[in-house]
Formats: structure tokens, C-alpha cells, sequence
């Protein structure tokens, strides 16, 4: 059975621009979220969706949105990038209340 | 608020050594925890579930305890190899209802295993 896979593996971007992710889940996983891993913050909560849902928001501004169709196949985009914003980006996907699986991650790093 | 806690930050262990890494959180409301391993720059790859149910689960060397009363689990690696170097994080997953499926982590422990 296929991994979470997710796309790109590396983007650079500038100040001010846009970025979008992609994630698609492991076969049958209807729930998908994100995370943000930094050296200082370490990993915290952006969101999840099930079912083309989102269920649950991290406390981040308003620049980070996501989507996920009806493939669960999912995208966050990032708009204004911002310094801070350099991070490895990880995508989880689980059946409900079982072991979440994680995706190998995009690295960000805006300039 | 559910805070998890990994101490310590890293460590440091001679080959064949069994290691033990600690994970404590504020709330014992979990649905489950789940241990990861995570190395440089790589995703975290899933290493054991714990049900709140659950008081331990085993997966070849690796064995992990969960005390929701004290708010306490614990990862043992038995005979450590060079291999097992890597950062390990713990996460728990707040009881099913509206928090969904949002994980809780550590901050993780980086553990280095001498040949």
C-alpha cells in the first residue's frame, strides 16, 4: 500500500508570494492534516480535513488555508510568504481514531 | 490546554545500551499516543500506538507504557544499535469529539547511539 506522498519535496520561494502543497493520502484515509515543523516551535497543528471538511484549525493567521477534494487528496496554500514561513510542511493521514501516518515533507524556505 | 513534555532534550549512549525515553502530558483526556521517530530532515515514520485502553504495546525491541493517570509514557529500545539514532517524539490525540484528530507533540528527544 502506497505512503502518504507529498508535493513538491523542496520549493524556494520570495517575500510576498504564494505558495500552494500538495498531499494525498494513504488509500481510504478520509482525514488529513497539516503541520508546520520549525527549530523553534517544533511541530504545531495548521489544520484537518475529513471529507472535504476542515474539522480543526491551528492558531495560525489567516494566510494559511487548505482544501481537500473529493479524492481526499488535499492543498494548503500560504499567501504573503513571510520569513517565518521557511519550515518543513508535514501531512499526516489516518482512518479515524487510528495511527495517524505521516507524508516525507516539503521544505520551505523563503528569501 | 494539553501540553506534552519530552526530557531529556537529547542523549548520548554507548551501542548495546537499552534506552529510555520519557513523555509526559498535562491532560490524561487522550484517545491514544503514538511514539515517531523522526531522522534529519526526513518525515516522522510511526513506531507504536497506545490506546487509552492500552497500558503497553510492543514492536520487536521497542516497547512503549502508558500511565494516563499519571500522565506518563515511556519508550524502551533494547539494545540499542547505531541505527536507532535519530530524534523520537511522542504525540497524543485528545479524546474523539470536536479536537478531531489534531496531535499534541513534544518537543522530542534526539538520541545518539556510539558505535
Amino acid at each position: 500500500k502506497a505512503g502518504v506522498t507529498q508535493t513538491p519535496r523542496y520549493l524556494i520561494k520570495t517575500r510576498g508570494q504564494q505558495v500552494t502543497l500538495s498531499c494525498s493520502p494513504i488509500s481510504g484515509h478520509r482525514s488529513v492534516s497539516w503541520y508546520q515543523q520549525t527549530p523553534g516551535q517544533g511541530l504545531q497543528f495548521l489544520f484537518e480535513y475529513f471529507s472535504e471538511t476542515q474539522r480543526n484549525k491551528g492558531n495560525f493567521p489567516g494566510r494559511f488555508s487548505g482544501r481537500q477534494f473529493s479524492n481526499s487528496r488535499s492543498e494548503m496554500n500560504v499567501s504573503t510568504l513571510e520569513l517565518g514561513d521557511s519550515a518543513l510542511y508535514l501531512c499526516a493521514s489516518r482512518r479515524e481514531g487510528n495511527e495517524q501516518f505521516f507524508g516525507p515533507g516539503t521544505r520551505l524556505t523563503v528569501l | 490546554k494539553q501540553e506534552v513534555t519530552q526530557i531529556p532534550a537529547a542523549l548520548s549512549v554507548p551501542e548495546g545500551e537499552n534506552l529510555v525515553l520519557n513523555c509526559s502530558f498535562t491532560d490524561s483526556a487522550i484517545y491514544n499516543l503514538q511514539w515517531f521517530r523522526q531522522d534529519p530532515g526526513k518525515g516522522l515514520t510511526s513506531l507504536l500506538l497506545i490506546q487509552s485502553s492500552q497500558r503497553e504495546q510492543t514492536s520487536g525491541r521497542l516497547n512503549a507504557s502508558l500511565d494516563k493517570s499519571s500522565g506518563r509514557s515511556t519508550l524502551y529500545i533494547a539494545a540499542s544499535q547505531p541505527g536507532d539514532s535519530a530524534t523520537y517524539l511522542c504525540a497524543v490525540t485528545p479524546s474523539l469529539g470536536a479536537a478531531g484528530n489534531k496531535l499534541t507533540f513534544g518537543g522530542g528527544t534526539r538520541v545518539l547511539v556510539k558505535p
